[in-house]
């Protein structure tokens, strides 16, 4: 059963706009959530996380927003450059430092 | 920010070789590492967890014979593919965390293992 669910596999998006990449999740007793992205053939780089204490958190042009009534999140890009092409894992983990559970990704392909 | 170095990035060798993989923490003490593997168009798949000084914990289905992990230190963690096998061929990624709650890990950039 998955615990972390990416239901979109790809997303495309004009140069510009926005990319919005949803997560959803089961497990109540996670608490600290974080996007991560990933280049062919590169290990994963960190983005952006949140704690279940907050519900939005902004780094430049990345915002991840959290509802926890509704188990989901999403990363917002704005505006999204062809650079941010990449695969995007969203990730959860439960308190006390747990492993890492990821979502299967989304590719982000931003068109120019 | 911190950084994670993952040795080798590519590895071709014959079934039934030995292949072993490092991984350190370049900037931070790590006291857990975690290896990970990713099939093509897969998530990452936990293999196992490594806590300085202690035995490793594997995930349901790995096996920990094969797949054979040592952290001596709090910034190296080994994966030895032990007697590797076509079927082994993947990606493999660690990455390294330090003590402190709520803290990110970070990723090596990965191993291409083929096994011929």
């Amino acid at each position: 059963d998955q615990q972390v669910k990416q239901n979109s596999p790809s997303l495309s998006v004009q140069e510009g706009r926005i990319s919005i990449l949803n997560c959803d999740y089961t497990n109540s007793m996670f608490d600290y959530f974080l996007w991560y992205k990933k280049y062919p053939a590169e290990g994963p780089t960190f983005l952006i996380s949140i704690s279940s204490i907050k519900d939005k958190n902004e780094d430049g042009r990345f915002t991840v927003f959290l509802n926890k009534s509704a188990k989901h999140l999403s990363l917002h890009i704005v505006p999204s450059q062809p650079g941010d092409s990449a695969v995007y894992f969203c990730a959860a983990s439960a308190w006390g430092n747990t492993p890492l559970v990821f979502g299967k990704g989304t590719r982000l392909s931003v068109i120019a | 920010g911190a950084v994670v170095s993952q040795h080798p990035s590519w590895v071709i060798c014959k079934s039934g070789t030995s292949v072993k993989i490092e991984c350190r923490s370049l900037d931070f003490q790590a006291t857990t590492m975690f290896w990970y593997r990713q099939f093509p168009k897969q998530s990452l798949m936990l293999m196992a967890t490594s806590n300085e000084g202690s035995k490793a914990t594997y995930e349901q289905g790995v096996e920990k014979d094969k797949f054979l992990i040592n952290h001596a230190s709090l910034t190296l963690s080994t994966l030895t593919v032990t007697s590797a096998h076509p079927e082994d061929s993947s990606f493999y990624i660690c990455s390294a965390r330090s003590d402190r709650e709520n803290q990110p890990q970070h990723f090596g950039d990965g191993t291409r293992l083929s096994i011929l």
